[in-house]
């Protein structure tokens, strides 16, 4: 039972256009949510995080929206860089049930 | 800078055999984790720790054991390791912000680079 979901196993995106990366989560408790980016070879690192409370939250090119009537989630960067191409994670935190629950990666590509 | 160390990159077991996965912080965080990733299914806890000799099962523990003897040093074991649990293993570690609960779990996580596991 996959409660966060990235339907996107993979997008494309020319360099300098904007990247839009989405999560769904099934689970209204959800109240704390974060991205994570991963290199080959590498362990995932934080990029950025939003409360429940808010609905957007911006850090330079990385803005993440949250519609919790939805139960979606975005990730945009804009402009898009060849650095950028990595997997993305989405994750959703329960904070009352101590649960933090990966969705299953988008893979973005960059090109020139 | 937080530095997360897994001690294999690669590692190929057979069946059966015991497995033992190390993973080292510099950070002095309280908290560990110990993650596996399979490909469409994410990233899925198997267990963390908030302290030295305390452990918490995740969401998928069945076949694994942890050790935290030491704070910087958190053990996955494979009992009898099976072909099923061929996947990449990563480690993770966080602090609490100051005068924040022991395992606030929106805390930033700090990875290694993993251990891609083969189980023949």
């Amino acid at each position: 039972d996959q409660q966060v979901k990235q339907n996107s196993p993979s997008l494309s995106v020319q360099e300098g256009r904007i990247s839009i990366l989405n999560c769904d989560y099934t689970n209204s408790m959800f109240d704390y949510f974060l991205w994570y980016k991963k290199y080959p070879a590498e362990g995932p690192t934080f990029l950025i995080s939003i409360s429940s409370i808010k609905d957007k939250n911006e850090d330079g090119r990385f803005t993440v929206f949250l519609n919790k009537s939805a139960k979606h989630l975005s990730l945009h960067i804009v402009p898009s860089q060849p650095g950028d191409s990595a997997v993305y994670f989405c994750a959703a935190i329960h904070s009352a049930a101590s649960k933090l629950t990966f969705g299953t990666g988008t893979r973005l590509q960059v090109t020139l | 800078d937080v530095k997360v160390t897994q001690s294999s990159r690669y590692l190929v077991k057979r069946t059966g055999e015991k497995v033992f996965l190390e993973c080292v912080q510099d950070m002095d965080h309280e908290n560990m984790f110990w993650y596996r990733q399979d490909p469409g299914l994410g990233l899925r806890l198997i267990y963390f720790s908030y302290d030295v000799k305390m452990k918490e099962k995740g969401d998928i523990p069945e076949g694994y054991s942890v050790s935290r003897e030491k704070k910087e040093r958190f053990s996955l074991i494979l009992e009898s390791a099976s072909t099923n649990q061929t996947s990449m293993y990563l480690c993770a570690s966080s602090s609490p912000a100051t005068g924040g609960p022991s395992t606030s779990w929106t805390d930033t996580q700090y990875f290694g680079p993993g251990t891609r596991l083969t189980v023949l």
